[in-house]
């Protein structure tokens, strides 16, 4: 089975402090992308990468970064955490396009920014 | 931004009940429509992918059909049961092709 794997279930932060949230999927994929979730919001994209090192913007970008230096890690930055980036966050990966296959997440993270 | 809308928001049923949920999507630049379940606690898992106009999936109970010309999936549940309350979320392919953009998904619950 793929598996994808988030470093934690629960986080809590202070504002201002710079977070990591790390992703590891153990089934060589190419493709990994961060989403937060929110009520009444739904699920909305942050970043993808299709390939180490390359990275592209989802829908909303701004306060984060990522990282991608190995193919099986894939790490969301939130550079100075602010309260409006409580949220719970997933990461998802997939072989190939998804035009053909699945995303496969992993358990989320929920993060509290006090 | 590509919006994907779905329909209801929620929904009670009681077990045994057969229900449908809709999901619209912009019909231009399609690529691919996606079909989700998430349950409490766990990881979204995907039920279908679905590419082809007129195409239709069968996983158990759950079936779904999708209409590229006119942007909209339908997926139903025949004969709920308590296991099958969970989030269904819709994605389509936004990005040009290369990411999920998913509606606010419906949130079913079914009692026994």
């Amino acid at each position: 089975d793929v598996k994808v794997t988030q470093s934690s279930r629960y986080l809590v932060k202070r504002t201002g402090e710079k977070v990591f949230l790390e992703c590891v999927q153990d089934m060589d994929h190419e493709n990994m992308f961060w989403y937060r979730q929110d009520p009444g919001l739904g699920l909305r994209l942050i970043y993808f990468s299709y390939d180490v090192k390359m990275k592209e913007k989802g829908d909303i970008p701004e306060g984060y970064s990522v990282s991608r230096e190995k193919k099986e890690r894939f790490s969301l930055i939130l550079e100075s955490a602010s309260t409006n980036q409580t949220s719970m966050y997933l990461c998802a990966s997939s072989l190939g396009q998804l035009v053909n296959t699945e995303a496969f997440f992993g358990q989320g993270t929920r993060l509290t920014v006090v | 931004i590509l919006n994907v809308e779905q329909s209801p928001q929620s929904l009670h049923v009681q077990e045994g009940d057969s229900t449908n949920f809709t999901c619209s999507f912009p019909s231009s630049n399609f690529y691919a429509l996606h079909w989700y379940r998430w349950e409490t606690a766990k990881s979204p898992e995907a039920l279908f992918v679905m590419t082809l106009n007129g195409d239709e999936k069968k996983k158990g109970r759950i079936s779904a059909t999708l209409n590229t010309k006119e942007g909209y999936s339908y997926l139903y549940i025949k004969g709920s049961q308590p296991e099958d309350s969970a989030t269904y979320l819709c994605a389509s392919l936004g990005q040009a092709g290369t990411a999920l953009i998913f509606g606010k998904g419906t949130t079913l619950s079914v009692s026994s």
